[in-house]
């Protein structure tokens, strides 16, 4: 089982849709997380850390799972500009507590 | 400013080169990361630097050979690579390493992507 799960997609959706991701790990010790956005060919930018209360910035919504292992992301009213492979990172407690990547989901968000 | 700066852009090598990337940081961040990545793959860590030592080495071949010269500046050292390291490298940073279970936010340089011939 991979440490950090997530559905490749990709995840065609129109503008103004809402659109969700879902990721899972397996490390139920982890205690850190976060969703990186990734443009092609360019490099991981954070776009938000995942707190246990669940956090918003504007569009865009993170909810911690604590019990389920899973960590979700959800955009509203996407833009053009949301296209984007989205990264869940996770904390690894058997690797000194680096970073783990998940496979990315990737959006395409169409006129 | 929340910026980590990588050279080159881009690198083309033979086999038989030896070269080096480069990358800098200004945000007095004590911890220093290269990560490398594939095609449609997500960024796998090679090495981590703190205050200036390795921490961590993730079983990279010698061919990669990382150095850090001060607190603000990594570099990443190539020599007899093959093509299948062809990829992207990236840099990143933190304030410190994680601690008690919490991870600093890293921040991404561009990266250099490299094509072994």
């Amino acid at each position: 089982r991979k440490e950090v799960e997530q559905d490749p997609g990709p995840f065609n959706v129109p503008e103004g849709a809402t659109v969700a991701f879902n990721c899972t790990y397996s490390n139920s010790a982890s205690q850190s997380f976060f969703w990186y956005r990734q443009d092609c060919r360019k490099e991981p930018k954070l776009l938000m850390s995942v707190y246990s209360s669940g956090n918003e910035d504007g569009r865009f919504t993170a909810q911690l799972n604590r019990a389920s292992q899973y960590i979700s992301l959800l955009i509203r009213d996407s833009k053009l500009s949301d296209s984007a492979t989205y990264l869940c990172v996770v904390n690894n407690r058997n690797a000194g507590n680096m970073l783990t990547f998940g496979g990315g989901t990737r959006l395409m968000v169409k006129p | 400013d929340t910026e980590v700066t990588q050279t080159p852009k881009h690198l083309v090598m033979g086999m038989t080169n030896k070269k080096s990337l480069k990358c800098e940081q200004h945000m007095g961040h004590r911890a220093m990361y290269w990560y490398k990545q594939k095609a449609k793959k997500p960024p796998e860590l090679m090495f981590v630097y703190s205050y200036e030592k390795l921490s961590i080495n993730e079983s990279v071949p010698s061919r990669f050979s990382p150095e850090c010269p001060n607190s603000s500046l990594l570099n990443l050292h190539l020599h007899a690579l093959q093509p299948e390291d062809s990829a992207l490298y990236l840099c990143a940073s933190s304030q410190d390493l994680p601690r008690g279970g919490l991870q600093e936010t890293q921040y991404f340089g561009p990266g250099t992507r490299l094509l072994v011939l």
